[in-house]
């Protein structure tokens, strides 16, 4: 089975603060994914990254940067942390897409992160 | 680009009530179709998924939706519900390849 880990099921930090959320995914997936959860807004994709060294800008990228130096790790990185920033923070993972049949994505159980 | 709609943000259901959420999206053509839920403390798992074919897809734990092209919907629905099917339930579509676009949720409370 699937199994995507991330860091911290709870985090608080002050706002200024540089914050790293780790996630792991053990099935060699390609595919990995930042997403934001938001009551009433569903979830919303921060960055996603295809390959090790590679990403892209999803939905709202602003105030976040991510790294994938290892094909395991997806790290997402708040710059300099803001309350606006206070949610709950959803890491996924799945494989390539052949053809025309999106692969499912893997999620972990989130970190929710209180910025005060 | 992508958006979808799900019309109900909170449904309060009697055990053994039939359950039915909508869900819409915005852009025609091939799409992929799916549905995740979210138990209470729990991480996000797929209930069920539409690729093509026959558009009744039955999924996990009793639930199945439909596929109406001509719609843009993909409801979900189930017979009878359980306490147990408390939860957070999420329609998304694919987009550009490998992404998924997610609806704002629909919260199911089953009373017992």
């Amino acid at each position: 089975d699937v199994k995507v880990t991330q860091s911290s099921r709870y985090l608080v930090k002050r706002t200024g603060e540089k914050v790293f959320l780790e996630c792991v995914q053990d099935m060699d997936h390609e595919n990995m994914f930042w997403y934001r959860q938001d009551p009433g807004l569903g979830l919303r994709l921060i960055y996603f990254s295809y390959d090790v060294k590679m990403k892209e800008k999803g939905d709202i990228p602003e105030g976040y940067s991510v790294s994938r130096e290892k094909k395991e790790r997806f790290s997402l990185i708040l710059e300099s942390a803001s309350t606006n920033q206070t949610s709950m923070y959803l890491c996924a993972s799945s494989r390539i897409t052949t053809g025309a049949r999106l692969r499912p994505q893997h999620f972990g159980d989130g970190t929710r992160l209180s910025i005060l | 680009a992508q958006s979808v709609s799900q019309h109900n943000h909170h449904v309060i259901l009697s055990e053994a009530a039939s359950l039915e959420l909508g869900c819409n999206y915005s852009y025609g053509g091939t799409v992929n179709l799916f549905w995740y839920v979210q138990y209470p403390g729990q991480h996000l798992q797929l209930l069920l998924k539409y690729f093509s074919g026959d558009p009744l897809v039955k999924g996990i734990k009793g639930f199945e939706a439909e596929f109406i092209k001509s719609k843009f919907s993909f409801n979900l629905r189930k017979p009878s519900v359980q306490w147990s099917d408390t939860a957070e339930y999420f329609c998304a579509v694919n987009e550009d390849g490998n992404k998924l676009v997610f609806g704002a949720g629909t919260i199911l409370r089953v009373k017992s």
